[in-house]
């Protein structure tokens, strides 16, 4: 059972335009979300991450924003660069079971020149 | 040098052979934590340890048994490797509760099973 979903197995933009990745979620319990982008042969990179009492959290190129009623989160990266190409995965935890985390299947994103 | 690091980086086994991962860290986290990613389906939690003496089972920890036999060394055995055990496996770390949400992790280790 899937608790954390990226219904987007790929994405392709164009370099300079805005990259949005979807993240939906089934439990409410969920009270951070983590965004981590992994390139070939590498490990997972942690990216952003936003809590609960929340709903935007910027750094840079890179914004989330956090939909709890709807239990909806997006990464928003603007502008795409070629070196944004890679897999972005969504992670949800609750402070309640502090350290465990679940995550989506991932987003495969290339940014075309 | 890598914070956390994984050895080995590739391993083509047979099945039923007895194979262990090593993961070190460096990062001084007492939480340590083992992953296996499949096409679609994302990192799934096998094993996590918060600290020397607390080994917990995550959600795929059959097949699988794991030693913290430091703070920096947490191993993951497959007692008898089978086909569909065939993965990257990936080790992270964390610090404790109240610290930062991130985990941080290891380059991988590509395991084949034939």
């Amino acid at each position: 059972d899937q608790q954390v979903k990226q219904n987007s197995p790929s994405l392709s933009v164009q370099e300079g335009r805005i990259s949005i990745l979807n993240c939906d979620y089934t439990n409410s319990m969920f009270d951070y979300f983590l965004w981590y982008k992994k390139y070939p042969a590498e490990g997972p990179t942690f990216l952003i991450s936003i809590s609960s009492i929340k709903d935007k959290n910027e750094d840079g190129r890179f914004t989330v924003f956090l939909n709890k009623s709807a239990k909806h989160l997006s990464l928003h990266i603007v502008p795409s660069q070629p070196g944004d190409s890679a897999v972005y995965f969504c992670a949800a935890g609750s402070t309640d079971s502090w350290g465990k985390l679940q995550f989506g299947a991932g987003t495969q994103v290339v940014v075309t020149p | 040098d890598a914070d956390v690091t994984q050895t080995p980086r590739n391993r083509i086994t047979k099945t039923g052979k007895r194979i262990m991962l090593e993961c070190s860290q460096t990062k001084g986290h007492d939480r340590m934590y083992w992953y296996r990613q499949d096409p679609g389906l994302g990192l799934r939690l096998i094993y996590y340890s918060f600290d020397v003496k607390d080994i917990n089972k995550g959600e795929i920890s059959d097949g699988y048994s794991v030693s913290r036999q430091a703070q920096a060394k947490f191993s993951l055995s497959l007692e008898s490797a089978i086909p569909n055990q065939t993965a990257l496996y990936f080790c992270a770390t964390s610090g404790g509760q109240g610290t930062t949400y991130e985990q941080y992790f290891g380059p991988g280790t590509r395991l084949t099973v034939t």
